[in-house]
C-alpha cells in the first residue's frame, strides 16, 4: 500500500463548478500538507501549504486536512479553465534537522475545466 | 531571476550509454534534489543534498549518481542506460530550514532510453 492515495483521473468540470481534489494517508507522523500543480509540461509549483488539521484560504483555492481521517482535501470554487493542470497532494512528517525531511507526493490528479 | 534552469529538455539515448543531466539554481539554496515523474507512480526521489559536499541517497538511487561541489549546481550521471530509465526528471531546491518546505522546481528534463 502506498504511503500517500489519490485518485489519478481524469477529472473533467465545466467551467464555474466547484472542484474537489482529494488524498488519503496512512502515515500518522505527517503534519505538513501542501498541494503543487502541475501545467502540461512544466515542473509544479507551490499552490497551498497546511500545517496539522484544520482549513486554509487562499482566494477561490481552500485546503482541508483531517488527521484523524488521515484525509486531505483541495476545493476550487468558480473554476476556470486556467485551472486546468495536474494536482499533486505532498505531505512530509515532523523533523528535528529540517533540512532534510522528504516530501512524499500524491500520483496526481490531472483536472480539465471545460469552457 | 532563472530559478532552476535545467539541461537538456529533452534527450534520446540508447541502452549503455552514460549522460549527465544539468541542474543549477540561482536562489542560494542549500537543499537540492533529483526526482523522477513516471504514469501512476507520482513523483519519486532520486538523490538530495543538504549543502556543497553532501549527498544521499533518495528512493530509487539505483543507476544514478550525483555530486555536489558548489551551492549553485547538481548533476545527475546516468552511469549506463536502461529503458526502464525513461522518464522525465526534475530538479528541484529550496532553503535549508523553512517550514513551508516550498520545492522549487525546474521544467523538467524528458529522457528516452531506446
Amino acid at each position: 500500500q502506498k504511503e500517500v492515495e489519490q485518485d489519478p483521473g481524469p477529472l473533467s468540470v465545466p467551467e464555474g463548478a466547484i472542484v474537489s481534489l482529494n488524498c488519503t494517508y496512512s502515515n500518522s507522523a505527517f503534519q505538513y500538507f501542501m498541494w503543487y500543480r502541475q501545467y502540461s509540461r512544466k515542473g509544479p509549483e507551490l499552490l497551498m501549504y497546511t500545517y496539522s488539521s484544520g482549513n486554509k484560504e487562499d482566494g477561490r483555492f481552500t485546503a482541508q486536512v483531517d488527521k484523524s481521517s488521515k484525509y486531505i482535501s483541495l476545493f476550487i470554487r468558480d473554476s476556470q479553465p486556467s485551472d486546468s493542470a495536474t494536482y499533486l497532494c505532498a505531505m512530509r512528517g515532523p523533523s528535528a534537522d529540517f533540512g532534510n525531511e522528504k516530501l512524499t507526493f500524491g500520483t496526481g490528479t490531472r483536472l480539465t475545466i471545460i469552457p | 531571476n532563472a530559478g532552476v534552469t535545467q539541461t537538456p529538455k529533452f534527450q534520446v539515448l540508447k541502452t549503455g550509454q552514460s549522460m549527465t543531466l544539468q541542474c543549477a539554481q540561482d536562489m542560494n539554496h542549500e537543499y537540492m534534489s533529483w526526482y523522477r515523474q513516471d504514469p501512476g507512480m507520482g513523483l519519486r526521489l532520486i538523490h538530495y543534498s543538504v549543502g556543497a559536499g553532501i549527498t544521499d541517497q533518495g528512493e530509487v538511487p539505483n543507476g544514478y549518481n550525483v555530486s555536489r561541489s558548489t551551492t549553485e549546481d547538481f548533476p545527475l550521471r546516468l552511469l549506463s542506460a536502461a529503458p526502464s530509465q525513461t522518464s522525465v526528471y526534475f530538479c528541484a531546491s529550496r532553503r535549508w530550514k523553512g517550514n513551508t518546505g516550498e520545492l522549487f522546481f525546474g521544467e523538467g528534463s524528458r529522457l528516452t532510453v531506446l
